[in-house]
């Protein structure tokens, strides 16, 4: 069983449409981060959430933690062929898996011009 | 100020060879974590430690697999006797403090003929 469950698994957009990850647990997590991994590198953050019901804007990003800290999602507005990519969402349980990051299966996006 | 350094980038080996993996974290960060990334799969935790500590292993195979963060120079991840279906990327992350937000480094791919 997938502990978070990353949605869509893929989406393929014209420049300029507007778009929604979504992440889904029925864990609580302490934090919550978002990722984007470009092939044959590793995972980039974008941004990390902590609080329940949390926004955060970078750009044309906007990611929001969920009042319960259980789902997140991330919007791009406008977006752009340069945002293609692979997106993954990450959370920490905290506790005794304190320092473990349980990654969502990913969004792979294609922005086509 | 430089990222996470992962050695080699790339890593052939034939079936019962070694693998050794190499991580330098994030100056100023004590903690280190390993993830993989097998083909089609999202990332997987393997192991937590800080410097000569394994906090958390609960991810590793318990064979083959073992893991150190020596007191002076990089942690290292040991394959022995590697096996095809070890074949994946392997991703070190470094934090600050416990809790702290990971950044990962580029990656080591490793390939078992």
């Amino acid at each position: 069983t997938q502990l978070l469950e990353q949605s869509p698994q893929f989406l393929s957009i014209q420049e300029g449409e507007n778009l929604t990850v979504y992440c889904n647990s029925s864990s609580v997590f302490s934090s919550l981060q978002w990722y984007r991994q470009e092939p044959g590198e590793g995972p980039v953050l974008l941004v990390t959430v902590v609080t329940g019901g949390e926004v955060k804007k970078l750009k044309r990003l906007t990611f929001q933690f969920g009042d319960a800290r259980k789902d997140s999602s991330l919007h791009i507005t406008a977006a752009q062929p340069g945002d293609t990519g692979l997106y993954l969402c990450a959370g920490a349980l905290g506790g005794t898996s304190y320092g473990k990051l349980t990654f969502g299966q990913g969004t792979i996006l294609t922005v086509h011009p | 100020n430089a990222g996470v350094m992962q050695n080699p980038r790339h890593l052939v080996r034939r079936r019962g060879q070694e693998a050794r993996l190499r991580c330098s974290p994030m100056k100023g960060h004590s903690h280190v974590y390993w993830y993989r990334q097998l083909p089609e799969e999202g990332l997987k935790f393997m192991v937590y430690l800080q410097k000569e500590n394994i906090i958390d292993e609960s991810g590793m195979p318990k064979e083959r697999f073992s893991a150190e963060f020596p007191k002076e120079g990089p942690s290292i991840l040991r394959i022995q006797q590697v096996v095809r279906g070890d074949s994946a990327a392997y991703f070190c992350a470094s934090s600050p403090p416990v809790g702290g937000t990971q950044y990962f480094g580029p990656g080591t791919r490793l390939t078992v003929l």
